[in-house]
C-alpha cells in the first residue's frame, strides 16, 4: 500500500511569505502529526490531527497552524516567514489502537526561507 | 522538564562489529520506547519498539533494551554493515501523536 506522501518535496520561499504543505497519511491512518527537524533542534513535534480535530499541540508560534480533511489529509501553513523556519518538515501518520503503536513518516518537505 | 539524550552525536565502527547506541530520558514514565532510522533527506524509519515491562526486544541484528530504574535504552547492531550507516533516533511516546525525540545518533560502519 501507498506510503505517507508530503508535497512539495522541496521548496523556497521569501522571509515574509506564508507557506502551505501537504501530506496525505497511509490509507485507513487517521491520525497525522506534524514534526519541524533542524540541525540544531532535532525533530520537535509540531501537532497532531485526529478525525479533523488537532489533539496534541506542541511548543511552537501562533504563526504555524494545521488541519485535517475529511478524507485524514493534512495541511501545515506556516505565515510571516522567518529565516529560522527553514527546515525538514515531516507528517506522520498512525493507526488509531495499532499494537504495536508506531508512525509511518513521509519523505518531508525541505523549506528554506532567504 | 522532559529530556531526552541520546549519548553521542556520532560512532564509527568496524564492519562486522556490534554498534551500541544509548537513549537516557529524564522526567519521564514512559510506556514505551521506540528507536528510528533516518537516512539523509529522509523521513525516519520505525525499527522497534520496547515497552515499560519488558527488559529487552530483538528483531534480526537488532536487539534494544530498556531499564526503566535507570532510564536507559540501548539500542544493539550486531555484525554491522555499511549499510546500517544512517542517524537513529530514539523517541518516547507518553502521548499518543506526540512523541519526543532525542537528537540521534550518527552511526557510520567502515568496510
Amino acid at each position: 500500500k501507498a506510503g505517507v506522501t508530503q508535497t512539495p518535496r522541496y521548496l523556497i520561499k521569501t522571509r515574509g511569505q506564508q507557506v502551505t504543505l501537504s501530506c496525505s497519511p497511509i490509507s485507513g491512518h487517521r491520525s497525522v502529526s506534524w514534526y519541524q527537524q533542524t540541525p540544531g533542534q532535532g525533530l520537535q513535534f509540531l501537532f497532531e490531527y485526529f478525525s479533523e480535530t488537532q489533539r496534541n499541540k506542541g511548543n511552537f508560534p501562533g504563526r504555524f497552524s494545521g488541519r485535517q480533511f475529511s478524507n485524514s489529509r493534512s495541511e501545515m501553513n506556516v505565515s510571516t516567514l522567518e529565516l529560522g523556519d527553514s527546515a525538514l518538515y515531516l507528517c506522520a501518520s498512525s493507526l488509531e489502537g495499532q499494537d504495536p503503536p508506531g508512525y509511518t513518516f513521509g519523505s518531508g518537505t525541505r523549506l528554506t526561507v532567504v | 522538564s522532559q529530556k531526552i539524550e541520546q549519548n553521542s552525536e556520532a560512532l564509527n565502527i568496524q564492519e562486522g562489529k556490534t554498534a551500541t547506541l544509548t537513549c537516557n530520558y529524564t522526567n519521564y514514565s514512559p510506556a514505551y520506547l521506540q528507536w528510528y532510522r533516518q537516512d539523509p533527506g529522509r523521513g525516519p524509519v520505525f525499527l522497534l519498539l520496547i515497552r515499560e515491562n519488558e527488559k529487552e526486544k530483538r528483531k534480526e541484528r537488532l536487539k534494544v533494551t530498556f531499564d526503566t530504574t535507570l532510564k536507559q535504552s540501548l539500542f544493539h547492531i550486531t555484525a554491522s554493515q555499511p549499510a546500517d550507516s544512517a542517524t537513529y533516533l530514539c523517541a518516547l511516546d507518553p502521548n499518543a501523536g506526540k512523541s519526543t525525540f532525542g537528537d540521534g545518533t550518527t552511526l557510520t560502519v567502515k568496510p
